[in-house]
């Protein structure tokens, strides 16, 4: 059974740093690996998609690399702003269709 | 184009009574799934559809949950006999065909949160 683990579960930076969230799981057997940001009390609204051939894919101030031998992941998120402020969910998908979620990092952007 | 939405955004009943809760896809995905997601808990997938079959019904936690899709639409989770363990945020995603084993992006709806007293 797949595992997704995501350290730290919270953070909290001052506006203008760059923020760097982290992602493991425990079989590399995968086919893409999804980074979602949920509001509260919101759905998920998906961010980016690393399909297991690439290393990394990049969009506007975020750029998420992945290592399949190793099994981790890493969202940069530069220059943060407190609109960045969420849970931050990492989500890895197999050959067929299920997601296999972490528990998600909440980011506290402090103006 | 309009997103996945779901209805009612909330939903408060007693324990014991049945409740519905309702999916509509972006359209065009043929691809439909449903997750759990409990408080302080991760996302737990429930249940897939291809069209209007459901191949992996494994996700779900007891024979009181039961789901159906028309055609490559709408979409009902169904819970009877509601438990206070059933109280949860229920998304709904969806994702376009998977043509020829390439799985695609999932995006979800605002999901529904249900609160059994």
């Amino acid at each position: 059974k797949q595992e997704v683990t995501q350290i730290p579960a919270a953070l909290s930076v001052p506006e203008g740093e760059n923020l760097v969230l982290n992602c493991s799981f425990t079989d590399s057997a995968i086919y893409n690996l999804q980074w979602f940001r949920q509001d509260p009390g919101k759905g998920l609204t998906s961010l980016l998609l690393i399909q297991s051939s690439q290393r990394e894919q990049t969009s506007g101030r975020l750029n998420a690399s992945l290592d399949k031998s190793s099994g981790r992941s890493t969202l940069y998120i530069a220059a943060s702003q407190p609109g960045d402020s969420a849970t931050y969910l990492c989500a890895v998908g197999p050959r067929d269709y299920k997601l296999s979620f972490g528990a998600g990092t909440t980011v506290t952007v402090r103006a | 184009g309009a997103g996945v939405s779901q209805s009612p955004s909330n939903k408060v009943t007693e324990k014991g009574k049945d409740v519905e809760l309702r999916c509509d896809p972006i359209s065009g995905h043929t691809a439909l799934y449903w997750y759990r997601q409990r408080l302080g808990q991760g996302l737990e997938f429930l249940i897939y559809f291809q069209g209007n079959s459901a191949p992996d019904k494994s996700g779900l936690p007891s024979d009181r949950f039961s789901a159906e899709r028309t055609g490559e639409s709408v979409s009902t989770l169904t819970i009877q006999r509601t438990q206070q363990e059933d109280s949860a945020v229920y998304l709904c995603a969806s994702s376009r065909a998977d043509v020829g084993g390439r799985y695609n992006e999932q995006f979800f709806g605002p999901g529904t949160r249900l609160t059994v007293l």
